[in-house]
């Protein structure tokens, strides 16, 4: 069975500093891997994906993640972070083929100290 | 585009009551997921539909769910009889090549 992981539940940041959320899954193959964002009270926003190709892939916001297929992870990053990036943060995957529901982590809360 | 949308967002009903949840998708989108998020079990996959057809419906969690996509605009998820348990975050979510877009959700508590 396919699993997402995402091991912080809470991460707090100081704006300005760098920031990295940390996600790994269980999958077979080679999935297609998402980050989304969630605001209180809002939908999910996708931030980015990867579906194959370069590893390192961009996203909005400023929002980078990096796949590494040998440590099965997908770990977004920013280089450095805003008041208006505290809110909820999912990594999620779905099969190869792309065509199934997704499957979430947990989600990692995203505090931003002054 | 709108975006998906989703009615009512928030719905206050009392345990045992029949309660439907209504999604429209964005146009031209070929699949239509619905989840569930609460904060005991994050957020879930109930079902989804591709071209009007319901594909994966495992994660149903009981015979008090069900969802119908009659067209390729409109979907709709009901619970009878509604529960306490069943208080969550309902979304929405449609997709063409693999990418997800997420409506606002439907907020239910069921007193």
């Amino acid at each position: 069975a396919q699993s997402v992981t995402q091991p912080d539940i809470h991460i707090t940041v100081s704006e300005g500093a760098s920031l990295e959320l940390r996600c790994n899954y269980s999958y077979g193959a080679t999935p297609y891997l998402f980050w989304y964002v969630q605001s209180p009270g809002q939908g999910l926003q996708l931030l980015l994906k990867y579906f194959s190709g370069d590893t390192l892939v961009q996203g909005i916001k400023g929002f980078e993640a990096e796949f590494k297929r040998s440590q099965s992870s997908f770990n977004l990053r920013k280089p450095s972070v805003h008041w208006s990036d505290a809110a909820e943060y999912f990594c999620a995957l779905t099969s190869g083929g792309g065509a199934d529901g997704l499957t979430f982590g947990k989600g990692t809360h995203l505090i931003i100290q002054p | 585009d709108a975006g998906v949308i989703q009615s009512p967002r928030h719905e206050v009903t009392e345990m045992g009551q029949e309660v439907t949840l209504r999604c429209k998708p964005i146009s031209g989108h070929d699949y239509l997921f619905w989840y569930r998020q609460t904060m005991m079990r994050g957020l879930e996959l109930l079902i989804y539909f591709n071209n009007n057809v319901p594909i994966d419906d495992s994660g149903m969690p009981e015979d008090r769910f069900s969802a119908k996509m009659p067209n390729a605009s409109f979907s709709t998820l009901k619970i009878q009889p509604s529960e306490p348990r069943d208080s969550a975050v309902y979304f929405c979510a449609s997709s063409r090549f693999n990418e997800q877009f997420f409506g606002p959700g439907t907020r239910l508590t069921v007193l």
